[in-house]
């Protein structure tokens, strides 16, 4: 698993309410990402890390922002949740070119 | 903008068949492509990372080949199992970005 957990693993929360998720990571990786998967969108990149306050927006970052001030942490905020977000989000890192992913965060948003 | 097409969407195969998933992708400037299993409800598994350079990649079981001219990709599996019962992702990098285009993927059914 690349030392990678995920938290929460489960959350219901109310729209309007701001949400942070976390992926953490044991292993120094240098490029940290986040994806949402969705029934007939398969996963697809919100933001992505390449280091330290170094991040970069993927196909679907609107109304998610991240923030990476240690190597190992790389969070994800929905600033104010939409039922649109109801999804399941998968963190991965990335070592040798090699994408490994973490057992992602249900969350619902109602 | 890369876009991935896996066919078929699903499939229903008796134990021992020898199955080919099949990928095609729209950006064939790749260095790599990498090929996932998801179980229901759990986390991508990385099956194998086939390089540009090479034209097959083995682990096992499992065989995936790369035609990056054709922009396509199968993955081989032989004498199934109801084990390999499972959805597999086909992944070539993002255009412009080092992260992953993820296909719909193939959901295998393997009957014992």
């Amino acid at each position: 698993d690349a030392g990678i957990t995920q938290s929460p693993r489960h959350k219901v929360t109310e729209t309007g309410t701001p949400v942070t998720l976390r992926c953490h990571q044991t292993e120094n990786h240098r490029y940290m990402y986040w994806y949402r998967q969705d029934p007939g969108h398969g996963l697809r990149l919100i933001h992505y890390s390449y280091g330290v306050k170094d991040t970069d927006k993927g196909e679907v970052s609107d109304g998610y922002s991240v923030s990476r001030s240690k190597t190992e942490d790389f969070l994800l905020t929905l600033e104010s949740a939409t039922s649109s977000q109801t999804s399941v989000y998968f963190c991965a890192i990335s070592e040798s070119r090699i994408q490994y992913f973490g057992p992602g965060t249900r969350l619902t948003v109602t | 903008k890369q876009e991935v097409t896996q066919i078929p969407a699903a499939l229903s195969v008796p134990e021992g068949e020898n199955l080919v998933l099949n990928c095609s992708f729209t950006d064939s400037a790749i260095y790599n492509l990498q090929w996932f299993r998801q179980d229901p409800g759990k986390g991508l598994t990385s099956l194998l990372l086939i390089q540009s350079s090479q034209r097959e990649q083995t682990s096992g079981r499992l065989n995936a080949s790369l035609d990056k001219s054709s922009g396509r990709s199968t993955l081989y599996i032989a004498a199934s199992q109801p084990g390999d019962s499972a959805t597999y992702l086909c992944a070539p990098p993002y255009t412009g970005r080092r992260a992953l285009t993820f296909g719909s993927g193939t959901r295998l059914q393997v009957q014992p």
